[in-house]
């Protein structure tokens, strides 16, 4: 158990609805990272966020919006999706979100868009 | 621009056998590199990683992972493989200036293990 925590585990939606993804940072963890695993792109870094700021943006669609609370989880939201939406999707935290952190995963939100 | 080649994307190896995983990275300064592992069902556990001094660094579980700047070059090994070993393992190559830190995968290497 990593100690990052994200909700739900599973979710099923059509193509076209909206949907948000929830993750919890380890205790004393500022900084929150998403991340897309698919069958045809593989692991590929969505964006980063420091205490409530976004700070590094990756391969993250216009149709998806992140932001960080000031309670420091994080939110992941995905809209008028796509059956290639379809995807597990990973939250990691790490303490100050610097280039020698380690980042520890959640067990990630499974995806699914019919 | 910074890219990871895992070149195996399937490795079987019998149990108590020796394992090789290969990665090879392309980044312009000193390489942050990382080895994650990646069971059925759950999220990515960190092995090792490697910044700077000694080029043979020590992970959890047994693992080890030399870094070669001249290949470019970032495998990791393990002596005696068992078979809760089996799963599939991650190269990640990472840091940035400004004080971020997107990790960059590769495609990934599944191992089996036969008994």
């Amino acid at each position: 158990d990593s100690g990052v925590t994200q909700t739900p585990k599973h979710l099923i939606t059509a193509t076209g609805q909206r949907v948000t993804l929830r993750c919890s940072p380890r205790s004393g963890d500022l900084s929150v990272y998403w991340y897309q695993q698919s069958l045809d792109q593989g692991l590929q870094f969505l964006i980063q966020y420091y205490n409530g700021e976004e700070r590094a943006k990756g391969n993250i669609l216009e149709r998806f919006s992140a932001q960080q609370f000031p309670d420091l989880h994080s939110e992941l939201n995905l809209s008028s999706l796509e059956l290639g939406d379809s995807a597990l999707y990973f939250c990691a935290s790490s303490v100050t979100g610097g280039p020698t952190d380690t980042q520890y995963f959640g067990p990630g939100t499974r995806l699914t868009v019919l | 621009a910074q890219s990871v080649t895992q070149p195996d994307i399937h490795i079987t190896v019998s149990e108590g056998a020796s394992l090789e995983l290969r990665c090879n990275y392309s980044y312009g300064a000193t390489p942050y590199l990382f080895w994650y592992v990646q069971s059925p069902g759950q999220g990515l556990q960190l092995l090792l990683k490697y910044f700077s001094g000694d080029t043979l660094v020590q992970g959890i579980k047994g693992f080890e992972a030399e870094f070669k700047r001249s290949q470019s070059s970032f495998n990791l090994r393990k002596p005696s493989v068992h078979w809760s070993d089996a799963a599939e393992y991650f190269c990640a190559v990472g840091g940035g200036s400004g004080g971020y830190n997107k990790l960059i995968f590769g495609a990934g290497t599944r191992l089996a293990v036969h008994p």
